[in-house]
């Protein structure tokens, strides 16, 4: 069974431009998630997707950052303008229950 | 304020040894327990999940406790080998109603063992 996958696995982009990554969870896993960890600092999360539908988007820094998930399965994080202190590893997770989560080894995003 | 600890943040052992992680949290409310494995380039991988009533669980050479009482919880990594090496994380899931968990992370312990 192939696991969480994530594109790219980097990017470095300047500051201002857009940046769109891709996560494609484990197939039949309802639950999709997105954290982040910004430099020296833990994971933190971003969003939870149960199918098409945001559970909780608490987690968004602010409205420059838009996750979609069309159809349920795979899920785009967009960050648009991209500043600085975006930089960090963005990771993916997916579960199919409330407990186990499968992580995606991350994107790390690289703005200049 | 929801929150993981953990201790020590880094920690250099020899191949063959024993060392114990050590992690405080103040989460609310407590859903469970969880201690992860996370290799350098990679996405963390589950190692234990401990609910409430739960104090201690095993996934081979990790063992990891938990006191709810005193929020703190262990992982002790028996026989250490090279493979081990790697950033520890503790984490808390926050349980809200109809099921649904949010998770909090601590920073990590990143040990090295060395032959």
């Amino acid at each position: 069974e192939a696991g969480v996958t994530q594109f790219p696995s980097h990017s470095v982009i300047e500051k201002g431009q857009t940046v769109t990554l891709r996560c494609d969870p484990i197939s039949g896993h309802d639950n999709l998630y997105w954290y982040r960890r910004v430099m020296g600092k833990e994971i933190k999360f971003l969003l939870h997707f149960v199918k098409e539908s945001k559970q909780d988007e608490s987690g968004m820094p602010n409205n420059r950052f838009l996750a979609e998930r069309t159809g349920g399965t795979y899920s785009t994080l967009k960050v648009q303008p991209a500043e600085l202190e975006d930089s960090g590893v963005y990771f993916c997770a997916s579960s199919q229950d409330r407990y186990e989560q499968y992580f995606g080894p991350g994107t790390r995003l690289t703005v200049t | 304020k929801n929150q993981v600890e953990q201790s020590p943040q880094s920690l250099i052992i020899l191949e063959g040894k024993n060392c114990t992680l050590q992690c405080n949290y103040t989460v609310s409310p407590f859903s469970n327990l969880r201690w992860y494995k996370q290799d350098t380039g990679r996405g963390p991988v589950s190692l234990t999940i401990m609910t409430f009533s739960e104090n201690t669980k095993s996934n081979g050479r990790y063992t990891a406790t938990l006191d709810a009482d005193t929020k703190q919880s262990s992982l002790h990594i028996t026989a250490s080998q090279l493979s081990d090496s790697a950033s520890y994380i503790c984490v808390v899931s926050r349980g809200f109603s109809g099921g649904y968990n949010k998770l909090i992370f601590g920073a990590g312990t990143r040990l090295a063992v060395h032959p």
